[in-house]
């Protein structure tokens, strides 16, 4: 069955630091791979998505990458800061398949 | 606000109780989800509507109903739940099911109780 899973339940840093977190997946690649971000007590929010043909792709202080090789998709947040803390989702989507990650708390600390 | 919006937002009910779920969107979305979450965990897939015909049921046991009246419109009805289905229910959105370029949109969720 297909599975994603994000390695680290929880990653803090310092302010101004680039948050790295971890998403792998198994068996076949998907279609494509997005990320969310939850804060406590709402949805998810819908923050950027990459293409199994894209290597890499940007929005202001996020950068999110997809390795076909290592079946494993990054996301960075650069210059980071305090309202970056949040849970972070990735969820792998293919043929009408959405399918997430049990998220990654960040905690940025000032 | 995300236009998804869910009622109520908390929601405390007793093993026999009868209640209901409601999820509004005027996005133009034609496809609508029922997500499950529970701590720590992955959200799990409930249900799916598109263009107001369920596609998908992920073997959710029967004390859990959907509805979907209309294309804006989706329910979750519940009846003689157990205490393990505590959890945040989501509802969210995409074009249609197969379009998700952009993402689902979610509502704020409905944080059920069963006592």
């Amino acid at each position: 069955s297909q599975k994603i899973e994000q390695n680290s339940e929880a990653l803090n840093i310092q302010e101004g630091k680039t948050a790295t977190l971890t998403c792998n997946y198994t068996n076949y690649s998907p279609a494509y791979l997005q990320w969310y971000r939850q804060d406590p007590g709402r949805g998810p929010v819908f923050l950027l998505l990459i293409r199994e043909n894209e290597k890499e792709k940007r929005k202001e202080r996020l950068k999110v990458t997809f390795d076909t090789t290592l079946k494993q998709s990054l996301f960075h947040i650069t210059a980071s800061q305090p309202a970056d803390s949040a849970t972070y989702l990735c969820a792998r989507y293919n043929n009408n398949d959405m399918r997430f990650g049990a998220g990654t708390r960040l905690t940025v600390k000032p | 606000e995300t236009g998804v919006t869910q009622t109520p937002r908390h929601l405390v009910m007793g093993m026999t109780n009868k209640k209901s779920l409601k999820c509004e969107q005027h996005l133009g979305h034609n496809a609508m989800y029922w997500y499950k979450q529970s701590a720590k965990k992955p959200l799990e897939l409930m249900f799916v509507y598109n263009f107001k015909e369920q596609t998908e049921n992920n073997s959710v046991p029967s004390r859990f109903s959907p509805e979907c009246p209309n294309s804006s419109h989706l329910f979750l009805h519940l009846h003689t739940l157990q205490p393990e289905d505590s959890a945040l229910y989501l509802c969210a959105s995409s074009q249609e099911v197969g379009q998700a370029n952009y993402g689902y949109t979610f509502g704020s969720g409905t944080r059920l109780t069963v006592v």
